[in-house]
């Protein structure tokens, strides 16, 4: 069965430090989301990203993050400058093109600030 | 505003008791109502989904969920719980034009005795 992939599963980083979440999203889909979750609480919307371009995002989702897919598998999520408070689970989904499309989500990137 | 709630942040239930899980929105329109499971550690996994029809809908593990329009509510239900149904449950709505943004609940912990 397709899934999608994360990596890495788990990341230790210093604050200040730039960190790249990976994603490989289910081959047929189109719209890709990335949502973070802190100590297994509310899942938030991050940014949704469609036909290359983001196109919706949360007012977490501010200069510091940004993301692309640069070679048409990939789905990255960059954080320019890590702050404490960006430790969280952070998940990428995706769905098809079919309009009652469910997420499927990835199995997380755990990122932990130091 | 778009909107999903979970009032309860925990529910106890003994195994082979039935078990409800609230979910109720405010969503402009006919939404799309999703169901999903986080056990620890892990993605979130697709349950069940609403789309149109009989408001009764059945899902993964013998979960089901009713679509009450007029209370614009979607609860999960199972007739008898597992332990291994212990796990965190989240309740999502997308609005059935706009891809860009599932909204999810809180998240209610489910606590199946043995």
């Amino acid at each position: 069965e397709p899934e999608v992939t994360q990596t890495p599963s788990h990341q230790v980083t210093q604050m200040g430090q730039e960190v790249i979440l990976r994603c490989v999203p289910i081959s047929n889909h189109l719209y890709f989301y990335w949502y973070r979750q802190i100590l297994g609480q509310k899942v938030e919307f991050l940014v949704s990203f469609y036909n290359n371009e983001i196109s919706e995002k949360s007012e977490i989702f501010d200069d510091q993050f940004s993301v692309e897919r640069p070679d048409g598998s990939n789905f990255t999520l960059k954080i320019r400058s890590t702050k404490l408070e960006d430790s969280a689970m952070y998940f990428c989904a995706s769905t098809g093109l079919g309009n009652t499309g469910e997420l499927f989500f990835g199995e997380g990137s755990r990122l932990t600030v130091l | 505003a778009q909107s999903v709630a979970q009032p309860e942040d925990q529910v106890n239930v003994a195994e082979g008791n039935p078990l409800t899980v609230k979910c109720t929105y405010s969503v402009s329109g006919n939404p799309y109502l999703f169901w999903y499971v986080q056990y620890p550690n892990r993605g979130l996994q697709f349950l069940l989904k609403y789309i149109t029809g009989d408001n009764l809908v059945k899902g993964s593990y013998g979960f089901e969920a009713e679509f009450n329009k007029s209370q614009t509510s979607f609860h999960l239900k199972k007739p008898s719980a597992l332990v291994s149904d212990s796990a965190l449950y989240f309740c999502a709505v997308r609005d059935r034009e706009n891809f860009n943004k599932f909204y999810f609940g809180s998240g209610t912990k489910l606590n199946v005795k043995p």
